[in-house]
């Protein structure tokens, strides 16, 4: 079956700090690829999307490009703020007979401090 | 509305009632989807709905739990004779069509005493 792993959190970083927050992901196919962000008392939200091999999607900031050889998503941020605190989910989607069945990350929650 | 609405917000049950939650999706999304997370756990992917179809109910993880979807717009998730496990928070969400952009519901808080 479908699966995605992410870095285990949580991850707490300075204000202005690198960030790196690692997906990998089996499947049975070539997934659409997204990360998800749920902010303190909010649902979730889209942050970015990739839908084929060496696409980069970006928002906010934030990018993460799909690695078809690593099976690999992983999410970047050159420079971190308070606001980015948050838990970040890695998701994919397969496009196949059973295409809304989305599979998704445990959540990594992290933390910025000033 | 803009978004996706659940209700209730919260809901505090015994064990062992029945429960029925809500999702109203965005206008003229055609797929919806349900999701439980449970505290400090990722998304667990329940069920789907392409307009009032469930191609897939192998998610859901008993048969006290239920699903359904009419005129391709509301959708109820009923779960019967409640254990303490079910607790967690379930979400829905909504996009035009599958692989696109889900846009979340604020989720229901269901806590079984």
């Amino acid at each position: 079956g479908n699966s995605v792993t992410q870095m285990e959190g949580p991850v707490t970083l300075s204000e202005e700090a690198f960030l790196t927050i690692n997906c990998t992901y089996t499947a049975t196919g070539y997934p659409s690829l997204f990360w998800y962000v749920q902010y303190p008392g909010e649902g979730l939200q889209l942050l970015l999307k990739a839908t084929k091999a060496d696409d980069k999607g970006s928002n906010k900031g934030f990018e993460a490009t799909y690695r078809k050889e690593t099976t690999s998503f992983h999410l970047e941020k050159g420079s971190v703020q308070v606001s980015d605190s948050a838990v970040y989910f890695c998701a994919l989607s397969l496009y196949n007979t059973n295409a809304g069945k989305s599979t998704f990350g445990d959540g990594t929650t992290l933390t910025v401090k000033p | 509305g803009a978004g996706v609405s659940q209700s209730p917000s919260n809901k505090v049950t015994e064990k062992g009632k029945d429960v029925e939650l809500r999702c109203d999706p965005i206008s003229g999304h055609t797929a919806l989807y349900w999701y439980r997370q449970s505290l400090g756990q990722g998304l667990e992917f329940l069920i789907y709905f392409q307009g009032n179809s469930a191609p897939d109910k192998s998610g859901l993880p008993s048969d006290r739990f239920s699903a359904e979807r009419t005129g391709g717009s509301v959708s109820t998730l009923t779960i019967q004779r409640t254990q303490q496990e079910d607790s967690a928070v379930y979400l829905c969400a909504s996009s035009l069509g599958l692989l696109n952009e889900q846009f979340f519901g604020p989720g229901t808080r269901l806590t079984v005493l």
